[in-house]
């Protein structure tokens, strides 16, 4: 099983900064990842899959790269809707294995 | 507008057995292969199992195997989940997703709100 990490596990931000969020697989998952965006109460969202292709009517300030085994999802100026929980996952091969996950909130 | 209804949760003894049942609407169903996922109270997510368009590619979480079967009827644009001998471990809220191609992407683009499944004494 591919173990995903993520850092930071929280993350303080400025409205109207920029973001940044790292994912590691322990290995090598090609561009097979994907994020996802979770508010409080409500299903997560796809942002983002290929690694780096935007996922229908996802606001072009939300941004993902990298490759391997090194990600990144970059949100260029944070709105007030951005802040939640961020989860990666891979889908690379069975079992689809998913991050614990970095909460963004407000500083 | 796609809809995802999950169904059949509830409150189970350890080492009992549940069926959940997701219903969806405002796609065809039969063209995207479909997931279960979990979230324990509190905790992050975890892929429990999916099941392609034509039943023919299952997989399961090492966590779930052997205990838990996906299955998918698509005259009835439904998507279940036998779960068997459960353990307090298998709390969690249970949610259907829907792949975003036919086999077995691994991208879930709608996700139901849940059905809540609680083990316990």
């Amino acid at each position: 099983e591919i173990v995903m990490t993520q850092s930071p596990a929280t993350l303080s931000v400025s409205p109207g900064e920029r973001a940044t969020l790292s994912c590691r697989a322990s290995q090598s998952v090609s561009s097979k990842l994907a994020w996802y965006q979770q508010k409080p109460g409500q299903a997560p969202r796809l942002l983002i899959f290929g690694a780096s292709t935007r996922a229908t009517d996802i606001p072009a300030r939300f941004s993902g790269s990298g490759s391997g085994t090194e990600f990144t999802l970059t949100i260029s100026s944070l709105q007030s809707e951005d802040f939640a929980v961020y989860y990666c996952q891979h889908y690379n091969n069975w079992p689809f294995t998913f991050g614990p996950g970095t909460k963004v909130d407000i500083k | 507008e796609v809809q995802l209804v999950e169904s059949g949760g509830g409150l189970v003894q350890p080492g009992r057995s549940l069926r959940l049942s997701c219903a969806a609407s405002g796609f065809t169903f039969d063209d995207y292969a479909m997931h279960w996922v979990r979230q324990a109270p509190g905790k992050g997510l975890e892929w429990v199992s999916g099941i392609n368009w034509k039943s023919s590619t299952i997989g399961y979480a090492d966590s779930v195997k052997g205990r838990f079967t996906i299955a998918r009827d698509n005259a009835k644009n439904s998507l279940y989940l036998q779960m068997n001998s459960l353990r307090a471990e298998d709390t969690a809220l249970y949610y259907c997703a829907k792949d975003i191609h036919l086999a077995v992407a691994g991208n879930f683009d709608y996700w139901g709100q849940g059905t809540l499944v609680t083990v316990s004494s």
